[in-house]
């Protein structure tokens, strides 16, 4: 399993706000390690979504956010819209083994 | 514009070798940090490894230590994974990523290839 834990599936209205959570340990969210959030679609590659826990790169709208607290991290979206409908993950810096490490993704469904 | 273009992948038996490619363009490749992720099919993203901008160091997931290197030519801007030891469990689609950041804990992954992909098959 994913040194980073994300739930598998997440849904929600047109409309509404998801949040889609990772879990860390101590040695990466919790030590300090940056949390970073990517989407991918059906068959691409995955895309930048918000780096260094909270910022978004340029043309990601405004709706998708990122916290930490603790050895967690969160994804928000809201005004959530059909365009949504991926796959998001997160990914940090594990100083145990050192290298780079992504949850396991969590697939969002918009009803 | 910046752009990352792998290239190398296709069918290989277990046991074998493959080398993959990865072009660079649009940035001074030289400056930045690359990582391979692989992504098995139906399955999430998984880490490969890295190799600094300068080729002072390499560091490999658990799952390829060994078996996997890293290589960089920053005067054709290419990027190299050489794979050995190939298993079923290697078959993935394989993306090159330039790191940005300022230290390995802020590392993060601003721009992706579009993939190539690897079947370890008999």
């Amino acid at each position: 399993q994913s040194v980073l834990t994300q739930p598998p599936s997440v849904s929600g209205a047109p409309g509404q706000r998801v949040t889609i959570s990772c879990t860390g340990s101590s040695s990466n969210i919790g030590a300090g390690s940056d949390v970073h959030w990517y989407q991918q679609f059906p068959g691409t590659a995955p895309k930048l979504l918000i780096f260094r826990n909270n910022n978004r790169p340029s043309g990601v709208p405004d709706r998708f956010s990122g916290s930490n607290s603790g050895t967690s991290a969160s994804l928000a979206i809201t005004g959530l819209q059909s365009e949504d409908e991926a796959d998001y993950y997160c990914q940090s810096y594990d100083s145990s083994l050192s290298g780079w490490v992504f949850g396991g993704g969590t697939k969002l469904t918009v009803l | 514009q910046v752009q990352l273009v792998e290239s190398g992948g296709g069918v290989v038996q277990p046991g074998g070798s493959l080398r993959l490619s990865c072009a660079a363009s649009g940035f001074t490749f030289r400056n930045y940090g690359m990582q391979w992720v692989r992504q098995a099919p139906g399955k999430g993203l998984e880490w490969v490894g890295f190799i600094r901008h300068d080729e002072s160091n390499e560091y490999y997931a658990e799952s390829v230590k060994g078996r996997f290197t890293i290589s960089r030519d920053n005067s054709k801007n290419m990027l190299y994974l050489q794979m050995s030891s190939l298993r079923g469990e290697d078959t993935a689609v394989y993306y090159c990523a330039k790191a940005y950041g300022y230290n390995y804990a802020s590392y993060y992954m601003d721009v992706w290839g579009k993939g190539t992909t690897i079947a370890v098959s008999s």
